[in-house]
């Protein structure tokens, strides 16, 4: 089986700019969780989703939004871009929202603003 | 909010002998659930052993193993028999057993350089 996916695997924006990472889940899993890594640092929580609602958001602006989808895949928008916004981005899947399920993480998307 | 420490920014081992990545945590609440990742070069982040609060019992995975002390608030985690394959960034994590949502809290991360 697949594991998590993320597209693309690397993106440059300039400041002000918008921007929309994807992540499709390992089948079978409802929940999709977003992680920025800043370099150096470990991941920081920014959304879950289960079952197409947000479940959980972390200490983020409003530039951050996120969004999944019937299939369970699930898209993070970021506006508004700052250069502090520069960052692994990384998508986690889980089968579901709550418990002592496994999270398996995506390779990421490294996003670089300018 | 809960806090992790990785107070050891880089270690180095050398191929088969054993090295001990500490971290600490902060947290007022009785059940959570303690995790070690591995994240390689590659950047994909890989699951190397957890550890439920309410098991004494430290979890052991192959070569992996933790010292978890719950009252000192210490998730240790012991690799021995150092490969060349161990080298990455190790990350601490914790996540608690009462919030309804997969927030994990992770530390700072570890560099292990494994020598040949």
């Amino acid at each position: 089986d697949a594991g998590v996916t993320q597209s693309p695997t690397h993106l440059i924006k300039t400041r002000g700019q918008q921007v929309t990472l994807r992540c499709s889940p390992i089948s079978g899993h409802k929940s999709v969780s977003w992680y920025q890594q800043v370099l150096g640092q470990g991941p920081q929580f920014i959304f879950q989703y289960y079952e197409k609602e947000e479940r959980g958001r972390g200490n983020f602006p409003d530039r951050f939004s996120a969004r999944q989808f019937p299939n369970y895949s699930s898209e993070l928008n970021v506006n508004a871009l700052l250069l502090g916004d520069s960052a692994l981005y990384l998508c986690a899947s889980s089968l579901a929202g709550q418990g002592n399920y496994e999270q398996y993480f995506g390779p990421g998307t490294r996003l670089t603003v300018t | 909010a809960q806090t992790v420490t990785q107070s050891q920014p880089e270690m180095s081992v050398q191929e088969a002998e054993t090295v001990t990545l500490s971290c600490t945590y902060d947290t007022s609440e009785s059940d959570y659930y303690l995790f070690w990742y591995k994240q390689p070069p590659s950047r994909q982040m890989i699951l190397v052993i957890r550890q439920e609060a309410y098991k004494q019992q430290n979890a052991t995975e192959n070569r992996f193993s933790v010292n978890f002390q719950k009252a000192a608030k210490s998730f240790s985690l012991k690799i021995s028999d150092s490969q060349l394959g161990d080298a990455a960034m190790y990350f601490c994590a914790y996540r608690s057993a009462y919030v309804g949502f997969n927030k994990f809290y992770f530390g700072s991360g570890t560099k292990l350089n494994v020598k040949p």
